[in-house]
């Protein structure tokens, strides 16, 4: 079964523009959670989509959006990019269904660098 | 909210060593429980998880992790590492109520591993 895969893996983007990454989950996986991964803050939660809905938040600005697809596929959007958005952006996903304590299984990641 | 403390930055064991990381949980219940290690350039690879019942877990590659209520813990152990378990590894604590994909990371022990 093929695991979670994020395009693009590298991303170089200039102050003030927006971008969007993508992430296929696990077939038959209905949750993908996002994180991102910074030498200073470490791994912090994003949000989370199942069944094209927004099921949990983490304390990211507006700036940060995501969204899901009836195929379960997910894109996240990053506007207004500042110098502090270079982080790695780890996408993960889960059967997650009606019991919630399935484990994530995650990407290999898109490096965003801003300059 | 849930938090996490690896006190441990930065090990070093020699190949065949047995090998123990240390991770200390904040949450006022029982918490979902994971370790995932990481590797340069990867994504996080789940190595085992707790969820409830026997508090000694067997996960992948040899390791295995205890929960300790009393202590607030759950370090992960090897009794003898390989110098593939060079890696970045991290803890990481879940509260049941918000189920296992919005987890709170610790930041992180760097395992190097002597020839």
């Amino acid at each position: 079964k093929a695991g979670v895969t994020q395009t693009p893996r590298y991303l170089i983007k200039t102050r003030g523009q927006q971008v969007t990454l993508s992430c296929s989950p696990i077939s038959g996986h209905r949750s993908v959670s996002w994180y991102q991964q910074t030498p200073g803050q470490g791994l912090q939660f994003l949000f989370e989509y199942f069944s094209e809905t927004q099921r949990n938040k983490g304390n990211f600005p507006g700036r940060f959006s995501g969204r899901q697809f009836s195929n379960s596929r997910s894109e996240m959007n990053v506007s207004t990019l500042e110098l502090g958005d270079s982080a790695l952006y780890l996408c993960a996903s889960s059967l997650a269904g009606t019991g919630n304590n399935s484990p994530l299984h995650f990407g290999n990641g898109t490096r965003l660098t801003v300059t | 909210a849930q938090s996490v403390t690896q006190p441990d930055i930065h090990i070093t064991v020699s190949e065949g060593a047995s090998l123990e990381l240390r991770c200390n949980y904040s949450y006022g219940a029982t918490p979902y429980l994971f370790w995932y290690v990481q590797s340069p350039g990867q994504g996080l690879q789940l190595l085992l998880k707790y969820f409830s019942g026997d508090t000694l877990v067997q996960g992948i590659k040899g390791f295995e992790a205890e929960f300790k209520r009393s202590q607030s813990s759950f370090n992960l152990r090897k009794p003898s590492v390989h110098w593939s378990d060079a890696a970045e590894y991290f803890c990481a604590v879940g509260a049941p109520i918000q189920g296992a994909q919005k987890l709170v990371f610790g930041q992180g022990t760097r395992l190097t591993i002597n020839p």
